[in-house]
């Protein structure tokens, strides 16, 4: 079974930093492309960041660039978004997702908060 | 950056109706475009990629058509089990976009 397990949502100042965690099992890990898409409450869906299998490649969303960092750790089968100068428009459920054209596999999501 | 406009909004609809969904793209995306269905507190769930093809273990009264900026989300004949949100997602050169969301709800 494909498993996609996200840590590491926490509530957090504005300018803090947080690290997000995503575990996965049951697939190839180091084969797939991964992203991570947040949700504001009660918002629509918005991609964050992109890495290629390698970890090579790295794209970010034009509203994170700069001062998130996504990275990988194949033979931990992780994936991390390390999330620097937050501000309160980055409150999002943030998610971990599979796939490069199209997002095969999720995670369950873990709540970020950013507020004073 | 493509934008991808659906609609509609919100639909009102009942178990055994057909319902067709729509997603504009601001630019011809050929045929990367993928459906999501979507239900209170849980993850999105991959229902169609490339413009038609059904993920596995996909009810096939879901189906998708359309390419470069036009594409559309039927189901067929509405279950109990499909009032949620759908999106729709855009592949174009790195970058990824959704749809703002189409709720269907019990009329």
């Amino acid at each position: 079974e494909v498993q996609l397990v996200e840590s590491g949502g926490y509530l957090v100042q504005p300018g803090g930093s947080l690290r997000l965690s995503c575990a996965a099992s049951g697939f190839i890990f180091s084969s797939y492309e991964m992203n991570w898409v947040r949700q504001a409450p009660g918002k629509g869906l918005d991609w964050v960041s992109y890495i290629s299998s390698s970890g090579s490649t790295k794209y970010y969303a034009d509203s994170v660039r700069g001062r998130f960092i996504i990275s990988r750790d194949n033979a931990k089968n992780s994936l991390y978004l390390q999330m620097d100068s937050l501000r309160v428009e980055d409150t999002a459920v943030y998610y971990c997702a599979a796939g490069w054209r199209h997002f095969e596999y999720w995670g369950q999501g873990t709540l970020v908060t950013v507020s004073s | 950056d493509i934008q991808m406009t659906q609609s509609p909004s919100t639909l009102s609809t009942s178990v055994g109706d057909r319902v067709t969904i729509t997603c504009r793209a601001s630019q011809s995306i050929s045929s990367w475009l993928a459906w999501y269905q979507q239900k209170p507190g849980k993850a999105p769930k991959l229902l169609i990629y490339k413009a038609s093809s059904l993920q596995s273990g996909v009810p096939s009264r879901f189906s998708g058509s359309g390419s470069g900026t036009e594409f559309t989300l039927i189901i067929s004949s509405l279950h109990p089990d499909d009032f949620a949100t759908y999106y729709c997602q855009q592949y174009n050169s790195y970058s990824w976009t959704f749809g703002q969301g189409t709720k269907v709800e019990i009329k």
